[in-house]
This record gives C-alpha cells, sequence and structure tokens, in this order.
C-alpha cells in the first residue's frame, strides 16, 4: 500500500541530545514538508523540499536541520539548539505542479523531553 | 503574507443537528484550497480539493464549498464519529514553489 511513514511512533529526548526523525514515502511524491503541531494550534511549516538535494527553510527552522538525499526520504533533526522541542510533528508529501495538490500525511511522531 | 482563520475554535452539537464550519483566507496566488479531519494523536486525512470560487465538493454528510474570500464546510445530520478536528489550508505560490498554510482548526464534538 502507498503511503507515508513516519518513525519513531514517541521519542524522548535528554537535554542537549540530537534526535532524528524518519520519514519515507511511496507515493513518488517530489514534494516533501515537516510541520509542528503545538496543543491548540495550527500546523507550522519547519522545512519542506521541493526536489532531492534541494530545500527551503520554513517558519520555524531554527533548531531543525533536514536532508533529501532519496526522493522516497526526508528525515528531520531536532538539534540541541531547540529549545522547546517537545511537540507532535508531521510529514507530508505531494505531487509539485502548477495546479493545486493535496498533501497526504504520516501518523505523526511525539517527541518529549525528558 | 498568507494567512488562515477558523472558525469557530470549537463546536458542540447534538446528533443529526446541522452546521457549518468556516476558513477565511488571504493569500496571493491561490493554487487550492483544502480541508482536512484530525482524530487525536493522528495525521490529518484528507478530505476535499477546491480550487475556485463556486466550486462545491460532497462526501457523505460533509459538503465544502468556496469563495474568493472563505470556504465553509456545512455539516448534514452528524453523526458522533464525526467528531474530530477540522483543518482548512490554502497552497499558494512562493518564490521557491509551493507549500501549505494551516487554520488553526475547529474542534468538532458531536453528542449522542
Amino acid at each position: 500500500d502507498g503511503g507515508i511513514t513516519q518513525s519513531p511512533k514517541y521519542l524522548f529526548r535528554k537535554e542537549g541530545q540530537n534526535v532524528t526523525l524518519s520519514c519515507e514515502q511511496n507515493l513518488n511524491h517530489d514534494a516533501m514538508y515537516w510541520y509542528r503541531q503545538d496543543p491548540g494550534q495550527g500546523l507550522r511549516l519547519i522545512y519542506y523540499s521541493q526536489i532531492v538535494n534541494d530545500f527551503q527553510k520554513g517558519d520555524i527552522a531554527e533548531g531543525y536541520s533536514v536532508s533529501r538525499e532519496k526522493k522516497e526520504s526526508f528525515p528531520l533533526t531536532v538539534t540541541s539548539a531547540q529549545k522547546n522541542p517537545t511537540a507532535f510533528y508531521l510529514c507530508a508529501s505531494s505531487y509539485s505542479g502548477s495546479a493545486g495538490t493535496e498533501a497526504f500525511f504520516g501518523q505523526g511522531t511525539r517527541l518529549t523531553v525528558v | 503574507e498568507d494567512q488562515v482563520t477558523q472558525s469557530p475554535e470549537a463546536l458542540r452539537l447534538q446528533e443529526g443537528e446541522s452546521s457549518s464550519l468556516n476558513c477565511s483566507y488571504t493569500v496571493s496566488g491561490l493554487r487550492g484550497l483544502f480541508w482536512y479531519r484530525q482524530d487525536p494523536g493522528k495525521g490529518p486525512e484528507f478530505l476535499f480539493t477546491l480550487y475556485s470560487a463556486g466550486e462545491e465538493k460532497e462526501k457523505e454528510r460533509l459538503k465544502a464549498t468556496l469563495t474568493k474570500k472563505e470556504s465553509f464546510l456545512h455539516i448534514t445530520a452528524p453523526k458522533p464519529e464525526d467528531s474530530a478536528t477540522y483543518l482548512c489550508a490554502v497552497q499558494a505560490r512562493s518564490e521557491y514553489g509551493q507549500n501549505f498554510v494551516f487554520g488553526p482548526g475547529t474542534r468538532l464534538s458531536v453528542l449522542p
């Protein structure tokens, strides 16, 4: 079945640690996105990538890093520079094109600082 | 700056009581407006795409409509299983391609 797989579902980070969230898609989508969701707030864009080896900062990129070495994969690293990383992280993908195309989401990773 | 607002923030309905959710947007170069449903602890599930003013889409008890400034999600005779957060998003043109701007969502509770 085609879809987006995020792992792990739950992740615990100690102070000062870097952690990496995995996102894999088999939908043959060009574009991939990372969003952060906090209680009572909408989705905020962290990074997005339209093609392999290229990505752009979103609204809240500070303290995060990404790579896009393969079309199918878009991992997100939460670095120690991110002071408030506890949140629900969502990865999405979509086709690129002139007309609007919907994004499909993974099931999310809940990151907690301990 | 592209913006999306949604109202109300939360809505409680009795089973069978129809209502509408609002999504207002300001965006340059709209490529599409999207509605999603999100259950607690899950990723958003795609519902509809609307491209131009006057367009309507329906799916079971849900109907989405679009004007030049806002979209409505009409829920007819809702059931408890329709309880979820409903998210609205717009896709806009940007210097680097396209991305999605989401509203804060409307939390819908349907009571039996």
